[in-house]
């Protein structure tokens, strides 16, 4: 899961293997949440969302399942390439207007 | 379509100067986002604007402030910058707000304050 500090959390794979990358959520109230990657020296980008009515939702290569009993989401990258690597992360929407937390991230290795 | 633009890429300040971000959108998005990010923390949001004319303080307001004068450009001012702020910032842009939208992101401004 991530965790806000100076060390991201780190996960090697190798090439062709597949990822999974969690995300532990805070507030019961949210209903959307949104997975991004961020490679070095770039902006997030959009990878896949999900809202809270559904519990999987399946992207190219990507797949994301949400656990709302547990508060939790989980990222799945199938045949994991090079270009995966990055930093990713989630972010849940809040009960404010127009406001998103954002996890402090995975970094994603991915091993030739 | 560009996107998100953000100018400038890099910049070095002496504590107590001041400075313009300038953050552009092609996308005729409502919603603009300003973010800072931390080594090893996720994004926090700075300040944000529903629409031209409005801005709304997020979770780390002190020190900046904002103006949205158009709809595609969202102005982050450091009046005096201080270490502290030394950080990456983003900007972002959504079509519709809360719940309903991503948000795109820019490429980011790497500010360090000396």
């Amino acid at each position: 899961g991530e965790s806000v500090g100076l060390h991201l959390p780190t996960l090697s794979v190798q090439e062709g293997d597949n990822s999974i990358i969690n995300c532990a959520y805070s507030n019961s109230a949210s209903d959307y949440f949104i997975w991004y990657k961020q490679e070095s020296g770039k902006g997030p980008q959009f990878i896949i969302d999900i809202r809270s009515n559904m519990d999987k939702r399946q992207g190219q290569r990507v797949t994301v399942l949400l656990n709302k009993t547990v508060k939790h989401l989980s990222l799945q990258i199938a045949a994991t390439q090079p270009g995966d690597s990055a930093v990713y992360f989630c972010a849940e929407n809040s009960e404010d207007f127009n406001k998103f937390y954002f996890g402090s991230g995975t970094k994603l290795n991915v091993k030739p | 379509n560009a996107g998100v633009t953000q100018t400038p890429k890099f910049r070095v300040l002496k504590t107590g100067q001041s400075m313009t971000l300038l953050c552009a959108q092609d996308m005729n998005h409502e919603y603009m986002y300003w973010y800072r990010q931390d080594p090893g923390m996720g994004l926090r949001l700075i300040h944000y604007s529903v629409g031209e004319g409005t801005t709304a303080k997020g979770e780390v307001p002190d020190g900046y402030n904002v103006s949205r004068l158009k709809k595609q450009n969202f102005l982050l001012g450091l009046e005096s910058a201080a270490p502290s702020q030394t950080s990456v910032y983003f900007c972002a842009s959504s079509q519709a707000g809360r719940g309903t939208d991503t948000q795109y992101f820019g490429p980011g401004t790497r500010l360090t304050v000396l």
